[in-house]
């Protein structure tokens, strides 16, 4: 089983909010984990938009709107980028990481469509 | 500003070995780790290790160690990751990406690098 999990794709409309989720391992608690937040558009590396670790320790990337948000659902031992007031430019792959056992590790990525 | 420039693309046939090299400008090369992630053709990131400048430290993902080396010249602020015993399955794109010491804030990418593997 993968140590990040995040779902393969995901759509929503123009104005609208979508919540990606970044899934930790049975057995890998969030509680203390920094996650950070990729935005990779077609043809271009990917850009850092944002860390979180709690409400008091979190980080937004140099011009990321903060329309971009970082949290964690305990209960579902998973991280989430929120996108509200979505806009056709954010259709692009998303990425969590966290750093685990030494290593940087990366999800498998959420394609977010907007339509 | 900072940038990081890339080698272009390259073939290789399988069994060779490759060395991408990562140049650095616009900041203190030593003060930032240097990461390397590839990415294949319609495929995820991948991380492959770091490399400090300053100290040399490096550290590589597991599944690459023996087969991958991370160096540096900082007379020419560049970094170098070579990768021996190519197969089909390295055929990806490669990236170097510096990040402030101990943090994932990858904050500036170089353009990558296509690394074809073929007969």
């Amino acid at each position: 089983q993968a140590v990040l999990t995040q779902p393969s794709s995901l759509s929503a409309s123009p104005g609208a909010s979508a919540s990606l989720t970044c899934t930790l391992r049975s057995g890998i608690n969030i509680g203390t984990y920094n996650i950070y937040w990729f935005q990779q558009k077609p043809g271009s590396p990917p850009q850092c938009l944002l860390r979180y670790r709690s409400d008091s320790d979190k980080q937004q990337g140099s011009g990321v709107p903060s329309r971009f948000s970082g949290s964690k659902d305990a209960s579902a031992n998973a991280g989430i980028l929120l996108i509200s007031g979505l806009q056709s430019d954010d259709e692009a792959d998303y990425y969590c990481m966290i750093w685990h056992n030494s290593a940087w590790v990366f999800g498998g990525g959420t394609k977010l469509t907007v339509l | 500003q900072v940038q990081l420039v890339q080698s272009g693309a390259e073939v290789k046939k399988p069994g060779a070995s490759v060395k991408v090299s990562c140049k650095a400008s616009g900041y203190t090369f030593t003060s930032y780790d240097i990461n390397w992630v590839r990415q294949a053709t319609g495929q995820g990131l991948e991380w492959m290790g770091w490399m400090n400048p300053n100290s040399y430290n490096v550290g590589y993902a597991q599944k690459f160690q023996g087969r991958v080396t991370m160096t540096r010249d900082p007379s020419i602020s560049t970094a170098y990751m070579e990768l021996s015993s190519l197969t089909s399955e390295d055929t990806a794109v490669y990236y170097c990406a510096r990040n402030i010491v101990n943090s994932g804030w990858f904050d500036s990418w170089g353009q990558g690098t296509l690394i074809t593997v073929s007969s």
